[in-house]
């Protein structure tokens, strides 16, 4: 299966942590992304983790993979506004002699100021 | 380039219209997506291109959607004669076609069928 999902709405004050989770089912991904869309735009990747890593910090984001139960998570530490988006996972898996790519629906994360 | 771009950036037509939407991938990237997102949803897979090639087409969603890469550049996603539901923002996304995928997205083409 590639089915990756997302709880599609977070909303958090400006200054605490965020923490968007993802979880997806095939066991033969080999990289997991966060993409950040702002309204009106494209996708921005946000950072990404190997398979085989748990754990993966830059500056305020820190992403956790919890391999065995197939769980993603994205923490952005001390939110601010501008971080108001939709954030979305994504798994990759060697497919048809290329790297296809799944991504989850989006989760929009609302700041309050 | 210095990104990927996409053209036109909203096209509104009428329904039973063929419509053209082009994308010019970042210079040397091999690989090139298609997606289509509707309103509040998610990236629906279209086509990928490796090169010139299209090895995995299996995201278009009827005969009246097409797509083509010429010279490792320029792609064009073509839907003929148009329908309402087709309305969605068309994504193009490029990467270098190796084994850490990073694509890199254009901002989309705003398609509004009437």
């Amino acid at each position: 299966g590639e089915d990756v999902e997302q709880s599609l709405f977070l909303s958090v004050r400006e200054g605490d942590s965020s923490v968007i989770n993802c979880t997806y089912t095939d066991s033969s991904s080999t990289y997991l992304y966060w993409y950040k869309q702002e309204p009106g735009a494209g996708l921005q990747l946000l950072t990404y983790i190997f398979s085989n890593m748990d754990m993966k910090q830059d500056q305020r984001l820190t992403v956790l993979l919890n391999k065995k139960d197939k769980h993603l998570s994205l923490r952005i530490a001390d939110t601010q506004t501008g971080d108001s988006a939709i954030y979305f996972c994504a798994e990759s898996r060697r497919s048809g002699g290329y790297q296809k790519v799944t991504f989850g629906t989006g989760t929009k994360l609302q700041v309050i100021p | 380039g210095a990104g990927v771009s996409q053209s036109p950036s909203n096209k509104v037509t009428e329904k039973g219209k063929d419509v053209e939407l082009r994308c010019d991938p970042i210079s040397g990237h091999t690989a090139l997506y298609w997606y289509r997102q509707r309103l509040g949803q998610g990236l629906e897979f279209l086509i990928y291109f490796q090169g010139n090639s299209a090895p995995d087409k299996s995201g278009l969603p009827s005969d009246r959607f097409s797509a083509e890469r010429t010279g490792e550049s320029v792609s064009t996603l073509t839907i003929q004669r148009t329908q309402q539901e087709d309305s969605a923002v068309y994504l193009c996304a490029s990467s270098l076609g190796g084994s850490q995928e990073t694509q890199y997205f254009g901002p989309g083409t705003r398609l509004l069928v009437l």
